[in-house]
């Protein structure tokens, strides 16, 4: 079964500095899909960010980009000019190629500081 | 804005009572999810259908149950809420052929069993 595991449970950063949440997974696939989440305070999940394993080129959204590392089944995200609307969890998620299983992390709060 | 809502947003019950979770999508969307969400831990899929009259079982074991009568709706019901089902609901949705380009969240129900 696969597992995605988010090792900082918490976060801070200063408004303005760059950040970056670490997401591991785990999976025999070969294809597969990488999420990542944001879910603000009392508000809906958004999808940040995604990423298709089959392509070695990092995902990039404006100021949130990945590191997608395939052979050590690692998925960091990172954020640039961090800005106090960016404070939220955030989920790392995983799915295989020809199935809608969508496995999540345990989630990262992080919280931008003025 | 949401294009998937959840209602109620919280929800403080007796225990014993009979109740249903809404959850509403006006996107067509055919596969629609319930996940559970408790702080610091992932979500967890509790049920999910791939379209009308189509309901399963998720991975982690609820006594819930869900019904997908209409494409855009997709309701669960607790016949006996006890106190262990006190967590946050979320519900999701993803178009044919598109859960590779992730899901989209409700805003949840926050259940409190007392």
């Amino acid at each position: 079964a696969q597992t995605v595991t988010q090792s900082q449970p918490e976060m801070s950063v200063q408004e303005a500095e760059t950040v970056t949440l670490s997401c591991t997974y785990d999976t025999s696939e070969n294809n597969y899909y990488l999420f990542w989440y944001k879910q603000p305070p009392s508000r809906q999940m958004i999808l940040v960010i995604r990423q298709e394993a089959y392509k070695q080129q990092n995902a990039t959204e404006n100021r949130f980009s990945v590191n997608f590392q395939k052979a050590a089944k690692s998925f960091s995200l990172k954020i640039s000019d961090s800005q106090l609307g960016d404070t939220a969890m955030y989920f790392c998620a995983f799915m295989p190629l020809n199935n809608n299983d969508m496995r999540f992390g345990a989630g990262t709060r992080l919280t931008v500081k003025p | 804005e949401a294009d998937i809502y959840q209602t109620p947003r919280y929800l403080v019950i007796g225990t014993g009572k009979k109740i249903t979770l809404e959850c509403s999508q006006t996107m067509g969307h055919d596969k629609m999810y319930w996940y559970q969400q408790d702080p610091g831990m992932e979500l967890h899929l509790i049920h999910y259908s791939y379209g009308v009259n189509s309901t399963e079982k998720g991975d982690l074991s609820s006594e819930s149950t869900v019904s997908r009568i209409r494409t855009e709706h997709f309701p669960l019901t607790l016949e006996s809420a006890r106190p262990s089902h006190t967590s946050q609901y979320l519900c999701a949705s993803s178009p044919p052929g598109g859960a590779n380009y992730g899901y989209t969240f409700g805003s949840g129900t926050r259940l409190t069993v007392v």
